[in-house]
């Protein structure tokens, strides 16, 4: 079955330490993104990638950062330098950057730190 | 710049009565309008989109809606929700060689 990966579904850290969030399309997809999700805010985009090497800043990429080494997979990475990343993290892909394509979100990372 | 408003952010509703989630949307070119829906504690799936042509589009489940330009609009509706309609729905657009913009969702409770 195609589709988008990410690992692991409930996530714990302690403040001050970086956490790596994982993302993985099997879809054959040029562009990746990462959302973040609070409650009343809809999705705020951090990080997008429209091809392999390549990526730009969102709405909201401070105290975060990516890579984008292999077509399939877009990690996330939440350093210690955002200020609030207790979230709900959604990854996803489209054929294209832009235009009409649709895109396709994986089932999500909830990660808490305290 | 574009924008994307939903007018509501809970919206109750009977077994079987109709809904109607309403959206607008702000920006000085043409644009994709689509809109997504979440169950708990999952990712998005779409649930229909508008690109051009006709100004009603039909989607998965039973949903439909209709761009309207004049009012910036792209309501979506169901003439009669299930109990597995209990979600939050998603309005996004993009304009052409912009990223999507989300709207702030709105929960949809379906009630026995």
């Amino acid at each position: 079955d195609g589709g988008i990966t990410q690992s692991p579904k409930y996530l714990f850290r302690k403040e001050g330490q970086n956490v790596t969030l994982s993302c993985e399309q099997n879809l054959n997809h040029d562009a990746m993104y990462w959302y973040r999700q609070d409650p009343g805010q809809g999705l705020r985009l951090i990080y997008y990638s429209q091809i392999v090497n390549d990526f730009q800043k969102g709405d909201i990429a401070e105290g975060y950062s990516v890579s984008r080494e292999k077509k399939e997979s877009f990690p996330l990475t939440v350093t210690s330098a955002q200020k609030n990343p207790t979230a709900f993290y959604l990854c996803a892909s489209s054929t294209g950057g832009t235009g009409g394509n649709e895109q396709y979100f994986g089932p999500g990372t909830r990660l808490t730190v305290t | 710049a574009q924008s994307v408003t939903q007018l509501d952010s809970q919206v109750p509703v009977f077994e079987e009565a109709p809904v109607e989630l309403r959206c607008n949307y702000s920006s000085s070119v043409s644009v994709y309008l689509f809109w997504y829906v979440q169950y708990p504690n999952q990712g998005l799936q779409l649930l229909l989109k508008y690109l051009s042509g006709s100004t009603l589009v039909k989607g998965i489940n039973g949903f439909e809606a209709e761009f309207n330009k004049s009012q910036t609009s792209f309501h979506l509706r169901k003439p009669s929700v299930h109990i597995s309609d209990t979600a939050e729905y998603f309005c996004a657009v993009r304009a052409a060689g912009n990223k999507l913009t989300f709207g702030g969702g709105t929960r949809v409770l379906v009630k026995p």
